[in-house]
């Protein structure tokens, strides 16, 4: 059965740098059928796409937070992260990272979630 | 990129039908087949309903199915239960490679 799971700090200081990381078992970040990415949701708010890999190789960046975000992958340990910097009390969310089918949008399984609160 | 654009509430009667409009561009939905719906409940993590406009995972319900039409696609909901009260979010790849999602619709059954 295929898991994923978010871990990290909980608590992020403004203008530091938030860093998750996603724990995969059951399948290999490495395939070439699925692509690895991070969406996120802040409190009482909607979905947004922040980032996604392929093969370990290629990635992309939602324009918005493009400057600001790193998404790269450990394929010894079957995990791909995600670093954030300069964040602000708006980078504030539940943050899922997803396992998506490729050559569709079948965004098929989703980690249970991680809280991420920028505070001093 | 702009968020797709769904209206924030829809509402029916059990055993109604209720459709879902998200709106899109010629950039994103207008592009591709790549739209998708999520439904998500209160305290819960998504859930994939529709991917590729109108394909549905094992173990949905046959009672939501999704179209296009030009730049918007949507969700319809038959036979509306009390277990569809949630929120349900489109998404759609676009022409730069990414991904966009819709605010948000919440479904209240009456």
């Amino acid at each position: 059965q295929l898991q994923l799971q978010e871990s990290g700090p909980g608590l992020v200081k403004p203008s530091e740098t938030l860093s998750l990381t996603c724990t995969v078992s059951g399948d290999s970040i490495s395939s070439t059928s699925y692509s690895w990415g991070w969406i996120r949701q802040p409190p009482g708010k909607g979905l947004e796409w922040i980032g996604s890999t392929f093969t370990s190789v290629s990635t992309q960046y939602n324009p918005s937070l493009k400057s600001r975000v790193i998404i790269s992958s450990d394929t010894s340990k079957n995990q791909f992260s995600l670093k954030l910097n300069s964040v602000t009390a708006a980078d504030t969310a539940t943050y899922f990272c997803t396992r998506r089918r490729s050559g569709t949008s079948y965004r098929d399984y989703w980690g249970q979630g991680a809280l991420v609160t920028v505070s001093s | 990129q702009s968020a797709l654009t769904q209206p924030a509430s829809v509402s029916g009667s059990p055993g109604q039908s209720i459709t879902i409009s998200c709106a899109g561009t010629s950039s994103d939905i207008g592009n591709y087949n790549y739209v998708s719906w999520y439904q998500q409940h209160p305290g819960k993590g998504p859930k994939v309903i529709i991917y590729d406009v109108s394909k549905r995972p094992s173990g949905v319900s046959d009672r939501f199915s999704g179209s296009k039409s030009g730049n918007t696609a949507s969700l319809t909901i038959s036979g509306l239960q009390t277990e569809d009260e949630a929120e349900y979010y489109c998404n759609s790849y676009t022409t730069i490679s990414t991904w966009v999602f819709g605010g948000g619709t919440k479904v209240t059954v009456l």
